[in-house]
């Protein structure tokens, strides 16, 4: 089974800031999935990552806001640009293998 | 497209008593199916999936699910509820024809009274 590490785990950050959520897999994967998990909510997927391709982003989620890089099999990183209150979420990573998602701790974003 | 169905985003039981979180799917295509668990500031861990054979599928810490086509469920149960499986539940199907994503339903809270 896959293991994901994603950093930082939680953040404070203040409005009109960035983040960048790293995440890192212990094997080579060729998708991975970045999901925001809203105070009390479900998880919604926001986009799926491929190495070496543009990252494809669900309605409602664009690019500028969520800028992803997946640079190699092993690694990606989410950026949550000029961040709101609205963005205070939990952010995961996950990877498939085998027909089972695997997914980081989560990190938990407070903005202020 | 698929969807995720679950009824009753908070059910409080019993210590002892039966667990019963409900879960419906629709899908255009043969579902994996799929329940996590969310304990308070963790990540999301694997219960139980349904890909392909038996229908009843039994998960890690006593739960169980079945798979039931006619129905379009996959209802999670345990037998008796302990103090330590309150946490956030999640139903979840996967679109194993688009990348293998997950599509969640809206989670339900189980809360367990001594």
């Amino acid at each position: 089974s896959a293991v994901i590490s994603q950093k930082p785990s939680r953040d404070i950050c203040q409005r009109g800031t960035s983040l960048t959520i790293q995440c890192q897999v212990d094997s080579q994967v060729t998708m991975m999935f970045w999901y925001r998990q809203q105070p009390g909510q479900s998880l919604t997927l926001i986009a799926t990552a491929n190495q070496g391709s543009e990252a494809t982003y669900e309605s409602g989620f664009v690019i500028d806001k969520f800028p992803i890089s997946r640079p190699n099999l092993t690694f990606s990183t989410l950026t949550v640009s000029n961040m709101s209150p609205e963005d205070s979420s939990i952010y995961l990573c996950s990877v498939e293998e085998g027909f089972e998602a695997f997914f980081g701790q989560g990190t938990r974003l407070t903005v202020v | 497209a698929q969807s995720v169905t679950q009824l009753g985003s908070h059910v409080s039981v019993s210590e002892g008593a039966l667990v019963l979180l409900r879960c419906n799917y629709s899908s255009s295509v043969p579902p994996y199916l799929f329940w996590y668990v969310q304990y308070p500031n963790q990540g999301l861990q694997l219960l139980l999936k349904y890909t392909t054979g038996a229908t009843l599928v039994k998960g890690i810490n006593g739960f169980e699910a079945e798979f039931k086509k006619s129905e379009t469920s996959f209802h999670l149960t345990k037998p008796s509820a302990h103090m330590s499986d309150a946490a956030e539940y999640f139903c979840a199907v996967m679109h194993n024809n688009a990348g293998n994503m997950l599509t969640f339903g809206g989670g339900t809270r189980l809360m367990v009274k001594p």
